[in-house]
């Protein structure tokens, strides 16, 4: 069975300074990895994938992520937090048959 | 990006009563759709996998007589919950992937809060 991990549940961080959430995945095969956010009473939105290819994925709202498979990790990056990326942010992984399977989710905060 | 819209957002039903919610996918064929179940502050938990034209796929420990699923033509799922009690409230929320040559993502709709009172 696939999995993801993220291993905390909230990360606080200043405007302006660098927010990294982390998540960690356990497969069988190659992973098709995912992150989404999701704002108070809202479904999901998309932002940024891992299929194939190159290990830094750029994505949207200038997010990226970093596939590392020696460690099994795809963290969630961005260089410089606004107040308007506080929100729940969710690691997945994605089977063969389109299943996603979810992380417990982090809440982001970010202080103005 | 492709846009998948729920309806109602929001429903208040007293207990008893069956609630119904459409999941259309606006700008793709599905001819796969999903549907979570968030408790607050919780992650999302699969609940069944809909095929159009065919009878859902429920996950483990999801009673298929209790969520009923409907997937009549490849933009359309609906969801009915049946005899709804206070502990079916929850958010509600349905996920869509193109068929054919897609991008692998997959386009969530923006939720619906059941409130069974």
């Amino acid at each position: 069975a696939q999995s993801v991990a993220q291993p905390e549940d909230q990360v606080n961080v200043a405007e302006g300074n660098p927010l990294t959430v982390k998540c960690t995945y356990s497969v069988s095969g190659n992973p098709y990895l995912f992150w989404y956010v999701q704002y108070p009473n809202r479904g999901l939105q998309f932002l940024l994938k891992y299929i194939t290819g190159d290990n830094l994925v750029k994505g949207s709202y200038g997010f990226e992520a970093e596939f590392n498979k020696s460690q099994t990790s795809f963290h969630l990056k961005k260089p410089s937090a606004l107040v308007s990326d506080s929100a729940l942010y969710f690691c997945a992984v994605r089977d063969n048959d389109y299943k996603l399977s979810f992380g417990a989710g982090t809440t982001v905060t970010v202080r103005a | 990006g492709a846009v998948v819209s729920q309806h109602p957002s929001r429903v208040i039903c007293k207990s008893g009563t069956s609630v119904k919610i459409e999941c259309r996918s606006l700008d793709f064929q599905a001819t796969t759709m999903f549907w979570y179940r968030q408790f607050p502050k919780q992650s999302l938990m699969l609940m069944a996998t809909s095929n159009e034209g065919s009878k859902a796929t429920y996950e483990q420990g999801v009673e298929k007589d209790k969520f009923l699923i409907n997937h009549a033509s490849l933009t359309l799922s609906t969801l009915t919950v049946t005899s709804a009690h206070p502990e079916d409230s929850s958010f509600y929320i349905c996920s869509a992937t193109p068929g054919g040559r897609n991008t692998g993502e997959l386009f969530f709709g923006e939720g619906s809060r059941l409130t069974v009172l």
